[in-house]
């Protein structure tokens, strides 16, 4: 079935510097491609998202970028403060047949003051 | 505007009890899903509605149903609760297809923390 890898499961920076989020998607019929933030005991809430018809996409010091020929999509934060700590989520869905989001496991990031 | 809502935030149940999480959304949207979330394994989609009057199977249906009550409500029951059913359920929403666009950003609601013994 339709899967969603994203590594690494936990990351680890200093204040200021960037991160770097990967994930891969196995459907090729996926069009959206969200990216999920959730703080301890929160809801999930989207940060960016892309669509397929677009390969970069940025919202200030975040960005994202799609290579529908490799099926993967990265996220990048750049100049990381300690409020950007928090498990973030990538997704695949598409509309074919239905409804379907498959979310990658999660990325624990962690930034050191 | 409460956006999306679920009751109860956290129970417990014995083995082989039922129960009824519910959620609203206020948001005139079309789609509502629901998830759980284990540690370590992100977020799976149980079942979905993508507008009124339908329901599909998700990702792990298994040991639930689901009833979309009228464009607000969409509920999620276990007939028959197992250990494995622990978890933290989250309902989402989206506007879906509407005016001829699909609109997919999904908003969540904040979760329920269910334990079963």
């Amino acid at each position: 079935g339709e899967n969603v890898e994203q590594h690494p499961s936990t990351l680890s920076v200093q204040e200021g510097d960037s991160a770097v989020i990967k994930c891969t998607y196995s459907d090729s019929a996926s069009n959206y491609f969200p990216w999920y933030k959730q703080e301890l005991g929160k809801r999930p809430q989207l940060i960016i998202d892309i669509r397929s018809n677009v390969g970069e996409k940025k919202d200030q010091r975040i960005a994202v970028t799609l290579n529908k020929t490799a099926k993967h999509f990265s996220l990048h934060i750049t100049e990381t403060q300690p409020e950007d700590s928090a498990v973030y989520f990538c997704a695949a869905r598409t509309y074919t047949g239905g409804f379907k989001t498959i979310f990658g496991a999660g990325t624990r990031l962690f930034v050191k003051a | 505007n409460a956006g999306v809502t679920q009751t109860p935030k956290f129970q417990v149940l014995k083995t082989g009890q039922s129960m009824t999480l519910q959620c609203a959304q206020d948001m005139n949207h079309n789609s509502m899903y629901w998830y759980r979330q284990d540690p370590g394994m992100g977020l799976r989609l149980i079942y979905y509605s993508a507008s009124e009057g339908t329901t599909d199977k998700g990702e792990v249906p298994n040991g639930y149903n689901v009833s979309r009550l009228n464009k607000r409500e969409f509920s999620l029951r276990l007939e028959s609760a197992a250990p494995s059913q622990t978890s933290v359920y989250f309902c989402a929403s989206s506007a879906g297809l509407a005016g001829g666009a699909i609109s997919y950003e999904q908003y969540f609601g904040p979760g329920t923390r269910l334990t079963v013994t």
